[in-house]
């Protein structure tokens, strides 16, 4: 069974420049989640879709940060304009419905400067 | 307890040594319990999800336990090898709070050859 993609790894951006991140789920997975992990804290919760509805964004700074999981399927998260506390790894999960397990892609390393 | 909180933040073991964390989360509409092992430049991987009071799960040399009426779960690794060392998370999912996952800051297991 593939596992969550997830691309780019790596991206280095200057600060007010704008970034885009995607993700594709395990196949069949209702639930996608998008994670920020900054170094030494635990994961948060930016955005949690079921299909291709949006069950939870409270967390998403919605001034610049915006995600979209279009057919139910793939996702993009996009931060326009990056600030340098925005430097963090950015983590797409899927899991078969909400409350089962969720698989994690191997995340983005942003570096704002 | 509002967060989930998860003690120690570090540990440094030899090999051989058993050792064991904990992760205290919020007792009350508790949900379900999850553990998750996250080894330098790879995805999180789950390791268990506890949704019982007393539940007691084990893969290999790691078990878990869990108590929901005073919210905490105990994770133990018997005879820890080098390859253990990652950084272990709890996450806790309540029935209200939109369901969704509360994660600890994680513990840091290094353990030394």
């Amino acid at each position: 069974e593939a596992g969550v993609a997830q691309s780019p790894r790596y991206k280095i951006i200057e600060k007010r420049q704008s970034v885009a991140f995607w993700c594709n789920p395990i196949s069949g997975h209702a639930t996608l989640y998008w994670y920020q992990q900054i170094l030494g804290q635990g994961p948060k919760l930016l955005i949690q879709f079921q299909n291709n509805g949006v069950v939870d964004d409270s967390q998403l700074p919605k001034d610049r940060f915006s995600a979209e999981r279009l057919k139910g399927v793939d996702s993009t998260l996009k931060i326009q304009p990056a600030k340098l506390e925005d430097s963090a790894v950015y983590l797409c999960a899927s899991s078969f419905e909400w409350d089962t397990e969720a698989f994690f892609g191997q995340g983005t390393r942003l570096t704002v400067v | 307890i509002l967060n989930v909180e998860q003690s120690p933040q570090s540990l440094h073991v030899q090999e051989g040594d058993s050792t064991n964390f904990t992760c205290s989360f919020p007792s009350s509409n508790f949900y379900a319990l999850h553990w998750y092992r996250w080894e330098t430049a790879k995805s999180p991987e789950a390791l268990f999800v506890m949704t019982l009071n007393g539940d007691e799960k084990k893969k290999g040399r790691i078990s878990a336990t869990l108590n929901t009426k005073e919210g905490y779960s105990y994770l133990y690794i018997k005879g820890s090898q080098p390859e253990d060392s990652a950084t272990y998370l709890c996450a806790s999912r309540n029935a209200g709070n939109n369901r969704k996952l509360i994660w600890g800051l994680g513990t840091s297991l290094a353990v030394n050859p």
